[in-house]
């Protein structure tokens, strides 16, 4: 069974505009979740941990054990931003499972 | 000075082949991962290693075969290549096990299967 859902293939936002990235999990337990980025040309890589409640290059995420979500925001997009973002939970040692991945655009 | 490097980048083969994709981290971190991205962009761990032992192994069919020859390398042995097993493999490496340990990733072999 899948753990990890975000619906969104491709999320196209203009410069300056709210962003949101949806993750959706399944996990009865308390899991870990993680947001990874790759941009253009370069490896994935960690974005931000919920455990560390920190904000990374202005993103945010709250892990809402009720809606079972931790989504990704951030207030006002850059065209920097523009990259493949993945989901990601764990809850066992190292079994991460990754979310099919959400395509951010933001537009000049 | 690559942290995680894979080789080949590219791997073009014929169905029925046995191929290996090679992985080594020179970051000095003790546990490795395989994960196999499919079409639909899903990336599903395989298997992962810590010094040296297979500590997750994942449904993957016997085909697929890890070696860790020391805790730095995992190489990833195919054979029987199917049409199912074209996609992007990508190797990582963390500083221990227990999930809050950061994944560094390798940039990818993209697999294609005739």
């Amino acid at each position: 069974a899948q753990r990890v859902t975000q619906p969104e293939k491709l999320l196209s936002v203009f410069k300056g505009a709210p962003v949101e990235l949806k993750c959706n999990y399944s996990y009865s337990g308390s899991p870990e979740l993680f947001w990874y980025v790759q941009y253009s040309r370069q490896r994935l890589q960690l974005l931000l941990r919920h455990i560390s409640r920190e904000s990374i290059k202005g993103f945010t995420a709250d892990l809402n054990k009720g809606e079972t979500s931790f989504h990704l925001k951030k207030p006002f997009a850059q065209e920097e931003d523009s990259a493949m973002y993945y989901c990601a939970l764990s809850h066992n040692f190292n079994k991460f499972y990754f979310g099919s991945g959400t395509k951010l655009n933001v537009k000049p | 000075d690559t942290a995680v490097s894979q080789t080949p980048k590219y791997l073009v083969t014929q169905m029925g082949n046995d191929k290996s994709i090679k992985c080594e981290q020179n970051l000095g971190h003790d546990t490795m991962y395989w994960y196999k991205q499919d079409s639909k962009k899903f990336l599903k761990i395989m298997f992962s290693y810590n010094n040296k032992e297979l500590i997750i192994n994942e449904t993957v069919p016997n085909r697929f075969s890890p070696k860790s020859p020391d805790k730095a390398h995992l190489n990833l042995h195919i054979n029987s290549l199917e049409l199912g097993d074209s996609a992007v493999y990508f190797c990582a490496s963390s500083y221990g096990q227990g999930s809050y340990n950061e994944q560094f990733f390798g940039p990818g072999t993209r697999l294609t299967v005739l």
